[in-house]
């Protein structure tokens, strides 16, 4: 079955720190893997996907399929990246998404 | 417009009544999606739509039915609503359902109360 877990619910660090938010999948297939952002009373948001092999706002994910992990990176958090995380694995037709990990960031 | 927007913000409705929750993108996506949201809780997927029709329900109970009528506009109709339904209703909409197609954009949602 398809699934994608963040084992993480909570992640608390201080400015400048490294992070790194965890996101493991199930899936037989090619994984197409997302990671979306939810800052504090603002919509859902794409933050990165595989595919595109980009950096957003200074974090990086990199699609291991041997471990088949997809974890979130970012060498020095900011304050302004506390937010909700969550993985997602697209599928035809839809995403499933991880419990999602909040990050707390801390001055 | 690069934006999905959802109207209302906010609804609070009682157990006997009949409302609807509007989605509008006019981004030429094709696909669009409901989803819910519980407190802390992931968004569940309840419908997606296809170049205006039905392609997944995950089994949602009859008194909510969407409505898809034309490709910018999805509506959720909610109908004899029960207090557990109460949670943050998303939209979003995806250019298609493939590949590079896919990545989906939310709107802000409608947070709805039952009582």
């Amino acid at each position: 079955a398809q699934r994608v877990t963040q084992p993480e619910k909570l992640l608390s660090v201080f400015k400048g720190a490294p992070v790194e938010l965890k996101c493991n999948y199930s899936y037989s297939g090619s994984p197409e893997l997302f990671w979306y952002v939810q800052y504090s009373r603002q919509r859902l948001q794409l933050l990165l996907r595989h595919i595109s092999r980009e950096s957003i706002k200074g974090f990086t994910a990199d699609l291991n399929k041997g471990e088949t992990s997809f974890h979130l990176k970012k060498p020095f958090a900011q304050e302004e990246d506390s937010a909700m995380y969550y993985c997602a694995l697209g599928l035809t037709d839809k995403l499933i998404f991880g419990t999602g990990t909040r990050l707390q960031v801390f001055p | 417009d690069t934006e999905v927007t959802q109207t209302p913000k906010h609804l609070v409705m009682g157990m006997t009544n009949k409302k609807s929750l509007k989605c509008e993108q006019h981004m030429g996506h094709r696909a669009m999606y409901w989803y819910k949201q519980k407190a802390k809780k992931p968004p569940e997927l309840m419908f997606v739509y296809s170049y205006e029709k039905l392609s997944i329900n995950e089994s949602v109970p009859s008194r909510f039915s969407p409505e898809c009528p034309n490709s910018s506009l999805l509506n959720l109709h909610l109908h004899a609503l029960q207090p557990e339904d109460s949670a943050l209703y998303l939209c979003a909409s995806s250019q298609g359902l493939r590949g590079d197609e896919e990545t989906q954009y939310f709107g802000p949602g409608t947070r709805l109360l039952v009582l």
